[in-house]
């Protein structure tokens, strides 16, 4: 069974520009969600989707953030603009009940902004 | 102040030595314990979870979880070079609609040989 999968594992972009980070989570798993960790901090909640649905988009910091989760399958991240604070590691997790017990991470998508 | 606290290390130990990683949290709401552990360049892999007070142990791992003091702690027995890696405490709260896991800051350990 293939885990959860990460596009791209690094990106490199300039300050102003836009970047869109994909997560396909494992089949059948309905709960998808984002955290974000910047250097030197913890772990962060950006949202939770349940199926296509925004269950908690709590801790996306700003509106330059864009999640999306078409027809209940993978998701994508748009930053834009990107400004220097968001370079960090993106992580998606999918789990198949509510219990985030059960959530399976994938390997994080390296974002750096320059 | 953090919702979590974890004391970052990082933590050297040789070969064969009991670890123990502890993390404080603040809101007695929270339900569910976890402790990840993430290699280098890889996502969080859950260890163990634990669900309000008390122990777990799976191999040579044992985590508890004191809610009266708000401790969370994680035990390696005869630590391996393989367990070198940062470990992260991580709580949830007790409603069945929230999925949000708050991390600590992960305490990175090496395991000398």
């Amino acid at each position: 069974e293939a885990g959860v999968t990460q596009f791209p594992s690094h990106s490199v972009i300039e300050k102003g520009q836009t970047v869109t980070l994909r997560c396909d989570p494992i089949s059948g798993h309905d709960n998808l969600y984002w955290y974000r960790r910047v250097m030197g901090k913890e772990i962060k909640f950006l949202l939770h989707f349940v199926k296509e649905s925004k269950q908690d988009e709590s801790g996306m910091p700003n509106n330059r953030f864009l999640a999306e989760r078409t027809g209940g399958t993978y998701s994508t991240l748009k930053v834009q603009p990107a400004e220097l604070e968001d370079s960090g590691v993106y992580f998606c997790a999918s789990s198949q009940r509510w219990g985030v017990t059960e959530a399976f991470f994938g390997q994080g998508t390296r974002l750096t902004v320059v | 102040q953090k919702e979590v606290e974890q004391d970052p290390g990082p933590l050297s130990v040789p070969e064969g030595a009991i670890v123990s990683l502890n993390c404080t949290y603040s809101n007695s709401a929270f339900q569910y314990f976890m402790w990840y552990r993430q290699y280098s360049r890889k996502g969080p892999e859950l260890l163990m979870y634990t669900y309000s007070s008390g122990n777990k142990e799976d191999g040579r791992f044992t985590a508890q979880v004191d809610k009266s003091s708000k401790y969370i702690s994680l035990f390696i027995r005869d630590s391996q070079p393989s367990d070198s890696a940062t470990y992260l405490c991580a709580v949830r709260g007790g409603s069945s609609n929230t999925g949000k896991l708050i991390f600590g800051q992960g305490t990175t350990l090496q395991v000398k040989p």
